[in-house]
């Protein structure tokens, strides 16, 4: 069974710019998260998605954005960029349904440098 | 405010050892727990949850409990292997979440010599 895959892994940009990461989850997982993670931060909650709704959103500012298709593949997007927005992005996804604990698997992430 | 606290940065013990990672949380009512570890440039894995209602779990090598009373949660690592090194993560599950969303703690980074 195919994990959580991310892409790109690795991009640089620069400030100003915009970025737009992708995850595609496991196979029959419909919820998707994304969280930030910085050295000083650690892992910070950006959203979720179920069935291509936005149920749960962080505390980051509106240049970050997301989406779900109906195949519960996501994307996010990063818009004006700037240096505190270099950090390992990652995503998570769960398997939905009755008993379930929430257990999260993640992706190998994307390791966004903006210069 | 919500807060979750794991007792240090960095933990350094001998191979066979016994690791012990403290997780503590405060403003926070868990239905369960669940640890993680993260290897460097990784994905964190998931371990092992631990329900409000279960005082202690194990897994092989790996023992959690879960004290709701201390708002506490102990990860030991029994017999601890250099390949045991990575960062150590808890969540606990807020009831006012959804799936998909964690809190997490800092981590704790776990070293083990030979």
């Amino acid at each position: 069974k195919a994990g959580v895959t991310q892409t790109p892994r690795y991009l640089i940009k620069t400030r100003g710019q915009q970025v737009t990461l992708s995850c595609s989850p496991i196979s029959g997982h419909r919820s998707v998260s994304w969280y930030q993670q910085t050295p000083g931060q650690g892992l910070q909650f950006l959203f979720e998605y179920f069935s291509e709704t936005q149920r749960n959103k962080g505390n980051f500012p509106g240049r970050f954005s997301g989406r779900q298709f109906s195949n519960s593949r996501s994307e996010m997007n990063v818009s004006t960029l700037e240096l505190g927005d270099s950090a390992l992005y990652l995503c998570a996804s769960s398997l939905s349904g009755g008993g379930n604990t929430g257990e999260l698997f993640f992706g190998e992430g994307s390791r966004l440098t903006v210069l | 405010s919500q807060k979750i606290e794991q007792n240090s940065e960095a933990l350094n013990i001998q191979e066979g050892k016994t690791a012990t990672l403290t997780c503590n949380y405060t403003n926070y009512s868990p239905a369960y727990l669940q640890w993680y570890r993260q290897d460097p440039g990784r994905g964190p894995v998931f371990l092992l949850l631990i329900r409000e209602n279960e005082k202690e779990k194990r897994k092989e090598r790996l023992k959690v409990t879960f004290d709701t009373t201390l708002k506490q949660s102990l990860f030991h690592i029994t017999a601890s292997q250099p390949a045991d090194s990575a960062t150590y993560l808890c969540a606990p599950f807020d009831r006012g979440s959804t799936l998909g969303r964690l809190y997490f703690g800092r981590g704790t980074q776990l070293t083990v010599w030979p």
